[in-house]
């Protein structure tokens, strides 16, 4: 158990849907990244979160959207969801130092039907 | 931007013998992280080995060793003693280092298989 929870496990929507992906760091984690795993594009980075504030983006769609709440949980929010939405999303949590590991959550796996 | 790449998208080891899996990265920093992932039918992530860019021994753990190779930017992993509970995606994965966000970059992943 790497401490990072994520919740709900599976996700099952349809097409132009919304859904909210949610993230618990391990405890003390101050940095929250959420990254988006899919056949075709593999492991990508989403988005970074330090301490309720957006430090880093990466190929994130403009349809997705997340935040870090004051207690450090994150949530992802995707929108207008399509077909090529499904993956498998990630998120990772660390001290958010440069010499501190980051553990992953067992992801969410969003299917859009 | 920094890639890297896993040029192997399928490997095979008997039980009890050696594998190594190879990744190449492509950075222009000097300083810099690269890990070694795990990732079994049960999806969790797993980290199996770490290597610091600075350090010119390579980093082992149990049965897992690397072969940090700085100048020719390769850092391949070596499983030792392989157990049936090794059959995994493996993934390498780049991380930088200094001040600012510590995003992993990862390759495409090594299916892992071990025969009995």
């Amino acid at each position: 158990d790497s401490g990072v929870t994520q919740t709900p496990k599976h996700l099952i929507t349809a097409t132009g849907q919304r859904v909210t992906l949610r993230c618990s760091p391990r405890s003390g984690d101050l940095s929250v990244y959420w990254y988006q795993q899919s056949l075709d594009q593999g492991l990508q980075f989403l988005i970074q979160y330090y301490n309720g504030e957006e430090r880093a983006k990466g190929n994130i769609l403009e349809r997705f959207s997340a935040q870090q709440f004051p207690d450090l949980h994150s949530e992802l929010n995707l929108s207008s969801l399509e077909l090529g939405d499904s993956a498998l999303y990630f998120c990772a949590s660390s001290a958010g130092h440069q010499n501190t590991e980051a553990f992953f959550g067992q992801g969410t796996r969003l299917t859009v039907v | 931007a920094q890639t890297v790449t896993q040029s192997q998208p399928e490997m095979s080891v008997q039980e009890a013998e050696t594998v190594t899996l190879s990744c190449t990265y492509d950075t222009s920093e000097s300083d810099y992280y690269l890990f070694w992932y795990k990732q079994p039918p049960s999806r969790q992530m797993i980290l199996v080995i770490r290597q610091e860019a600075y350090k010119q021994q390579n980093a082992t753990e149990n049965r897992f060793s690397v072969n940090f190779q700085k100048a020719a930017k390769s850092f391949s992993l070596k499983i030792s003693d392989s157990q049936l509970g090794d059959a995994a995606m493996y993934f390498c994965a780049y991380r930088r280092s200094g001040a600012g966000s510590y995003q992993l970059t990862f390759g495409k992943g090594t299916k892992l298989s071990v025969i009995p």
